[in-house]
């Protein structure tokens, strides 16, 4: 069974830019929930979705945005490019709530 | 806001030792989750522990759930340098509340 799979790997941009990160859940997984990782603040949640609809956010600025389509495929956004938004972003994938989660390798985004 | 917080944040120890790191909260979890994630990878589950007293052994991992299911603690005996990495505990249902994690290096 193939696991979660992250694309790009790597991401370079510029202050202002935006960019969009892409992530395969595990076929049959329903659920993608996206998380951001820094050596400051650790792991924190960005947002969730389930059949295309958003079910819970995390405490992040607008600039952070997502989607999921039918084929539980997501995608993030995240427009106006902060420094601070440098970071591992990662996807995981599972059935649904209480269910566990999987996670891919991550794209690893600086900004400069 | 539920909150992990994981001790030591970082363990060098010598191949053949044994350790444990902890996992704490003031909350009550449903379950936890314990990963390890290598660097340049994602976290990878290597547990979840679900009912209080709970004791989970894999291979040379050992893995318990506090009676009150506000703590839990991961043991690993004679360790490996394939051990090092970062190991964070989690819990919540639909959305993961991570502590930042205890990073071991084995050599």
């Amino acid at each position: 069974k193939a696991g979660v799979t992250q694309t790009p790997r790597y991401l370079i941009k510029t202050r202002g830019q935006q960019v969009t990160l892409s992530c395969s859940p595990i076929s049959g997984h329903r659920s993608v929930s996206w998380y951001q990782q820094t050596p400051g603040q650790g792991l924190q949640f960005l947002f969730e979705y389930f059949s295309e609809t958003q079910r819970n956010k995390g405490n992040f600025p607008g600039r952070f945005s997502g989607r999921q389509f039918s084929n539980s495929r997501s995608e993030m956004n995240v427009s106006t490019l902060e420094l601070g938004d440098s970071a591992l972003y990662l996807c995981a994938s599972s059935f649904g709530s209480g269910y566990e989660q999987y996670f891919g390798p991550g794209t690893r985004l600086t900004v400069t | 806001t539920q909150l992990l917080e994981q001790s030591p944040q970082f363990l060098s120890i010598q191949e053949g030792e044994n350790l444990t790191v902890y996992c704490n909260s003031s909350s009550v979890f449903s379950s936890l989750q314990w990963y390890r994630q290598e660097p340049g990878e994602g976290p990878v589950l290597l547990v979840t522990v679900v009912t209080g007293g709970e004791v989970k052994k894999l291979k040379r991992l050992t893995f318990q759930f506090g009676d009150a299911r506000k703590d839990s603690s991961l043991h690993i005996t004679a360790a490996q340098p394939g051990d090092t990495g970062l190991y964070l505990c989690a819990g919540g249902y639909s959305t993961l509340t991570f502590g930042k994690g205890t990073m071991l290096l084995v050599s």
